[in-house]
């Protein structure tokens, strides 16, 4: 079992559609949750940051954390073709422990 | 938020030449610096992290003596592919932790490499 397991996709959503991604892990020593977007041949550009169990919105963009579960998503609303993109999800156990995790990524399309 | 260069931004070159990978944190010092691949529809798989005045520290299964790191200062840390083979071909992107922290990391535009 991989430390964090993210479906792949593609996932193909229209125009302005409420947009939900998720990852799962397995190490309960993580504390630092990260989500990334990278478009193609791009590096990965940071888009939430959240510290343990918790909400996190910044414009469009909600982050959740659910430790309880090993669960996290983002969630992107009224989607834009802009916003199509591969996101990466990424966990650390955080100051001394300060590696990075990732998923392999899911590659959102927004259709116009 | 922070911002981190990577130079050349694609490279081809023959088998058996050494190529080097500049990256550069502009606007902050990057004491930590890390050194990533990445494959076609793939996830990033760290190489190596790299410490400002010290050796890397090489991840399992990555040959230090093909891929050098040297981060002689605290704006600058280089990859360099020595005797480059057409499977070194890859996306090689470098990253830094923000200014003032060590939680957050901020990624370059990659490199891609592509030897013939």
């Amino acid at each position: 079992q991989k430390e964090v397991e993210q479906d792949p996709g593609p996932l193909s959503v229209p125009e302005g559609a409420i947009v939900s991604l998720n990852c799962t892990y397995s190490n309960s020593a993580f504390q630092y949750f990260m989500w990334y977007r990278q478009y193609s041949r791009k590096g990965p550009e940071l888009l939430m940051y959240t510290y343990s169990s918790g909400n996190k919105e910044d414009g469009r963009f909600t982050a959740q954390v659910d430790k309880s579960s090993k669960y996290i998503s983002l969630f992107i609303r009224d989607s834009q073709p802009s916003d199509s993109a591969t996101y990466l999800c990424a966990m650390s156990g955080g100051s001394g422990t300060y590696k990075y995790i990732f998923g392999t990524g899911t590659r959102l399309k927004v259709l116009a | 938020g922070a911002v981190v260069s990577q130079h050349p931004s694609r490279v081809i070159c023959k088998s058996g030449t050494s190529v080097k990978i500049e990256c550069r944190s502009l606007d902050f010092q990057a004491t930590t610096m890390f050194w990533y691949r990445q494959f076609p529809k793939q996830s990033l798989m760290l190489m190596a992290t790299s410490n400002e005045g010290s050796k890397a520290t090489y991840e399992q299964g990555v040959e230090k003596d093909k891929f050098l790191i040297n981060h002689a200062s605290l704006t600058l840390s280089t990859l360099t592919v020595t005797s480059a083979h057409p499977e070194d071909s890859s996306f090689y992107i470098c990253s830094a932790f923000g200014p003032g922290n060590t939680d957050t990391q901020y990624f370059g535009p990659g490199t891609r490499l592509t030897v013939l």
